[in-house]
Formats: structure tokens, C-alpha cells, sequence
């Protein structure tokens, strides 16, 4: 089945750890986005790529890095740097045109506690 | 950063009443409005994307209008029934990304 997937669901980690948090899709879309939730906030977007090895920075970029080496995957490393990680994530991916991105689909998303 | 406001913030209603929700967004740069259902323990599902001034969509028996001059969208739900119980997120896509709004969480009662 084609969709995008994110693992893992739960994740826990000490402060001062850095973590990844992988996405991964097969939908063969060229784009692909990182966004956090936080309660009572919209969707934020941490980071976005819209083709390989080319990646640029969202509204709260700080404290987090990506990469885009495979057109497929596009994980997200939460460091040590990052004030207040603890949050749900979730990726997306989707098509880009001349009018913006078509819809974004979504993974299922990892929900990252840091005690 | 650029403001995407949804109203309301949340929504009860009967089954079988119809409800409708409003999106606002910045008018200039615009290129896109998208709107998304969340349901609870899934992932957000697109439900439109919409260009162009005047533009209507349809999907059953949910609709939305789109008027790009004044910054505003809405999404109609005809006939709500509890499996319409979800969070709706609109967002703008304006110059080079995607801004969401907080979402209207939507609650239908049989």
C-alpha cells in the first residue's frame, strides 16, 4: 500500500539526548514536510524539502536538523538544543505544482516526551 | 509569520443538523486554501484544495466556498452524523508554505 510512515509512535528520551524520528514514503512525491502540534496551536512547520538533498527551514526551525538524502526518506533529528521537545510530530509529503503544494498527506506521527 | 484564524474553536451538534465553520487568511501572496479532517488516533486526511476566487467544492455532503479578495473560506457540513466528529484544519498557502490554522474540533451527537 502506498502512504507515509513514521516510527516510532512513542518515543522517550532523557534531556540532553538527541533523537531521530524517521518518515518514510512511497508515494513518489518530491516534497516532504515536518510539522509539531502543540496543544491548543495550529500545526507548526519545522522543516521542509522539496526535492533531494535540498532542504529549507520552517517558522521553528531551532534546535532540530533534517536531512533529504533519498527521495524516500526524510528524518528529522531532534537535538539537544531544542528547548521544549516534547510534542507530537508529524510528516507529510505531496506533490508540488505552480499554485503551491497539492494536498499533503500525512503520517500517523510520533508523539517524543523528554524527562 | 503569517495568521490563519478558524472559528469556531469547537462545535457540538445534533445528529442530523447542518454546521459550518469559517477560515481566515492573509489575501496577499495567496496561491492555495487546504482543507483537512483529523479524526481521533488518525492522521489528517485532505478534503480540498482550492485556488481560484468563487471556487466551490463539494465531497458528499460537505462543501466549501472559497473568496480569496477578502481572505475568508468556509466549510459547510449538510446533515452532520457522529462520524463527521473530527477537528478541521484549514490552511494558507502563501509565497512558499503552508500555514495552518488551530483547526474547529467538530463533536456530533446521535
Amino acid at each position: 500500500d502506498g502512504g507515509i510512515t513514521q516510527s516510532p509512535k512513542y518515543l522517550f528520551r532523557k534531556e540532553g539526548q538527541n533523537v531521530t524520528l524517521s518518515c518514510e514514503q512511497n508515494l513518489n512525491h518530491d516534497a516532504m514536510y515536518w510539522y509539531r502540534q502543540d496543544p491548543g496551536q495550529g500545526l507548526r512547520l519545522i522543516y521542509y524539502s522539496q526535492i533531494v538533498n535540498d532542504f529549507q527551514k520552517g517558522d521553528i526551525a531551532e534546535g532540530y536538523s533534517v536531512s533529504r538524502e533519498k527521495k524516500e526518506s526524510f528524518p528529522l533529528t531532534v537535538t539537544s538544543a531544542q528547548k521544549n521537545p516534547t510534542a507530537f510530530y508529524l510528516c507529510a509529503s505531496s506533490i508540488m505544482a505552480g499554485t503551491g503544494p497539492h494536498e499533503q498527506y500525512f503520517g500517523p506521527g510520533t508523539r517524543l516526551t523528554v524527562t | 509569520i503569517l495568521n490563519v484564524e478558524q472559528s469556531p474553536q469547537s462545535l457540538h451538534v445534533q445528529e442530523g443538523d447542518s454546521t459550518n465553520f469559517t477560515c481566515s487568511f492573509p489575501s496577499s501572496n495567496f496561491y492555495a486554501l487546504h482543507w483537512y479532517r483529523w479524526e481521533t488516533a488518525k492522521s489528517p486526511e485532505a478534503l480540498f484544495v482550492m485556488t481560484l476566487n468563487g471556487d466551490e467544492k463539494k465531497k458528499g455532503r460537505i462543501s466549501a466556498t472559497l473568496n480569496t479578495k477578502e481572505g475568508y473560506s468556509y466549510l459547510y457540513i449538510k446533515g452532520s452524523q457522529p462520524e463527521d466528529s473530527a477537528t478541521y484544519l484549514c490552511a494558507s498557502y502563501n509565497t512558499d508554505k503552508l500555514i495552518f490554522g488551530t483547526g474547529t474540533r467538530l463533536q456530533v451527537f446521535p
